[in-house]
């Protein structure tokens, strides 16, 4: 079982530099998240989407943007990365009967030097 | 706006110990309660969930948390913990108002051999 799939799992960029994080699901889940993990903050949500098309901002969205155009895939953009971006990325994917029961991936630490 | 502490950021146990994490919510009115947990080297993934009713909840692994809506506590329990109990746990809250989980900033439980 796939379950919820990020790549990479390390990546290291330089400021203003630009990547995408790549978030894969094969369980056909409506709900798809991002969070980022900071030491000792928890999970902040940076964006969240509720299906195919339809994207919206989480708490912590700025210097972030997300595109949800088939179910399974929502990719996260940095297009300027900056140091305070350095944190841990976790994927999370959820189905509609069920939304706060979250599956997720298995993080893409992201260092901006 | 909702949010949740854990005020507990590290825990060290020796095997056959009681555990109690504590977690305290901030919003006044009808939540959604749970914890995840995050293993080592794996995703994380939810351990148990109150919605209503019996404000005991039991969860996989023998864990369980008490709703105590006085209190605005949901604390994570076991009577006799495990080395392989070692992980991150995070409590999270949804409430009326709000669409997606709030997590907390999580405890990492050590257990001794």
């Amino acid at each position: 079982n796939a379950g919820v799939t990020q790549t990479p799992k390390f990546r290291i960029l330089k400021i203003g530099q630009s990547m995408t994080l790549q978030c894969a699901q094969d369980m056909n889940h409506n709900y798809m998240y991002w969070y980022r993990q900071d030491p000792g903050m928890g999970l902040k949500l940076i964006y969240y989407s509720v299906g195919a098309g339809i994207t919206d901002k989480g708490e912590v969205p700025n210097g972030y943007n997300v595109s949800r155009s088939t179910t399974e895939d929502f990719p996260l953009r940095l297009e300027l990365a900056a140091p305070s971006q350095t944190s841990v990325y976790f994927c999370a994917s959820s189905m509609t009967g069920d939304r706060e029961k979250l599956f997720f991936g298995s993080g893409t630490q992201l260092s901006v030097l | 706006a909702q949010s949740v502490s854990q005020h507990n950021h590290h825990v060290i146990l020796s095997e056959a110990a009681s555990l109690e994490l504590g977690c305290n919510y901030s919003y006044g009115g009808t939540v959604n309660l749970f914890w995840y947990v995050q293993y080592p080297g794996q995703h994380l993934q939810l351990l148990l969930k109150y919605f209503s009713g019996d404000p005991l909840v039991k969860g996989i692994k023998g864990f369980e948390a008490e709703f105590i809506k006085s209190k605005f506590s949901f604390n994570l329990r076991k009577p006799s913990v495990q080395w392989s109990d070692t992980a991150e746990y995070f409590c999270a809250v949804v409430s009326g108002s709000a669409r997606q989980l709030t997590f907390g900033s999580g405890t990492q439980l050590t257990v001794l051999p």
